[in-house]
Parts: structure tokens; sequence; C-alpha cells
């Protein structure tokens, strides 16, 4: 199975900041990546797939890049209604797997 | 807008069963791979077990391999899982989830509110 790892586990920022999160694939994945936001008492919600497409409604300030097995969630600018639980999750082969989630918090 | 609605959930012994149930509504279902996606209490998120368009192809995770059982009927626009043997471990919120493809589980666009199975004695 192929294990993604995410950092960091959490992290606090100020409305305004620019953010990262990571996530790294235990094998090469290519493009097969993807990222959900989760907020509390709801469902998750598709951000970014295959790496770095915007997915229909998400804010242009989310953005994905990478390929290979390093890979990265970028918000240019944090909102208020950013701060949230986000999972990155592999499509290359089944099992699909999720990394373990990064919690974003207000600094 | 797409509509998951998920049924069947709630409290069972360890060794028992129960069927989930996602009512699919407001999209083409037989067009899409389907997926449940389950979270424990406090824990991240962890794909189940998904089944193409057609039906044809299902995959699972190790963790419910030769327990669990996907299936649908595109006639009545409705996506199963049957859950036998049921552990402690398999205590967690289902949620039903539609991929963006049709005849492989890719990418989950949305997503049912959730059912919550709790396995206790």
């Amino acid at each position: 199975d192929i294990q993604m790892t995410q950092s960091p586990s959490s992290l606090s920022a100020f409305v305004g900041d620019r953010v990262t999160i990571t996530c790294r694939a235990s094998q090469s994945i290519g493009t097969f990546l993807n990222w959900y936001q989760e907020k509390p008492g709801k469902a998750p919600n598709l951000l970014i797939y295959a790496s770095s497409g915007l997915q229909s409604g998400v804010p242009s300030r989310f953005s994905g890049s990478g390929y290979g097995t390093d890979f990265t969630l970028t918000i240019s600018s944090l909102q208020p209604e950013d701060f949230a639980i986000y999972y990155c999750q592999q499509s290359y082969s089944t099992p699909i797997t999720f990394g373990q989630g990064t919690r974003l918090d207000i600094k | 807008e797409v509509q998951l609605l998920e049924s069947g959930g709630g409290f069972v012994q360890p060794g028992g069963s129960l069927r989930l149930s996602c009512a699919a509504s407001r999209f083409t279902f037989s067009s899409s791979a389907m997926s449940w996606v389950r979270q424990a209490p406090r824990k991240g998120l962890e794909w189940v077990s998904g089944i193409s368009g057609s039906g044809g192809d299902t995959y699972y995770a190790d963790s419910v391999k030769g327990r669990f059982t996907i299936s649908r009927d595109n006639s009545k626009n409705t996506l199963y899982l049957e859950m036998n043997s049921l552990r402690a471990e398999d205590t967690a919120i289902y949620y039903c989830a539609k991929d963006r493809w049709k005849s492989t589980i890719r990418d989950f666009d949305s997503w049912g509110q959730g059912t919550l199975v709790t396995v206790s004695s």
C-alpha cells in the first residue's frame, strides 16, 4: 500500500498569511494526488485534483503542485473560513490512501 | 446539486452485521464510480471500498476485505455496503462519496452527510 505522510500535523497562522502544507508519498504516484478540506461536523470537500487542478467552486487562493512523491497545497492569503483540517489522498492505485491530516488553526 | 443520502447506520455488537445504503440523486448515477470512506472518532479519513459505474469492478481496503461487500443498483440510484463480522475498530462515520470518474477510483467530488456505525458490546 502507498503511505501518505503530511507535514506539519498542525499549523497556526494569521488571517492573510501564506500557508503551505506538504504531502509525501511512499512511492512515485505521478500527479495522482488530491487535496480535501474538512470542517467540523461536515463532510470533506475536494479542493485540488490531479496535483494542481482546481475543483469547480474552490477559491483561487488555493493551489496545488508536485509530481512523483512530493506535493504541496498552498493557500495564498488565509481567510477565516480556511481554518480546517486538510487531507491529501493518492489515487494512483488501490487501496486509496489518505494522509493523516493537517489541522490549520487561527493564531 | 448532487445529493447523497446515507442510511442504515446504528449500534451493533461485535460479530454483527449492518447494511448501509446511499441514495443518490441529481446526477447520472451509472456514470460515476462510488466509494465508501469512513472516519473513526477523532481520527482521519480511511477509504473503505469502491465500485465502478457499471458495478463490474470492486475494490476494498485490506482492513475490510472478506468482511464487507460493496454493490450498487443503478436502476435505483443506490449504493450499498454490506458489513459482516463487525469489530470495534469499524466504529466510524461512514460517508458515501461520488467519484469524478466512471470506471476507476480517483477523486471524490461529492460526499454525503455520513451515517454513524457503532460496534460495541
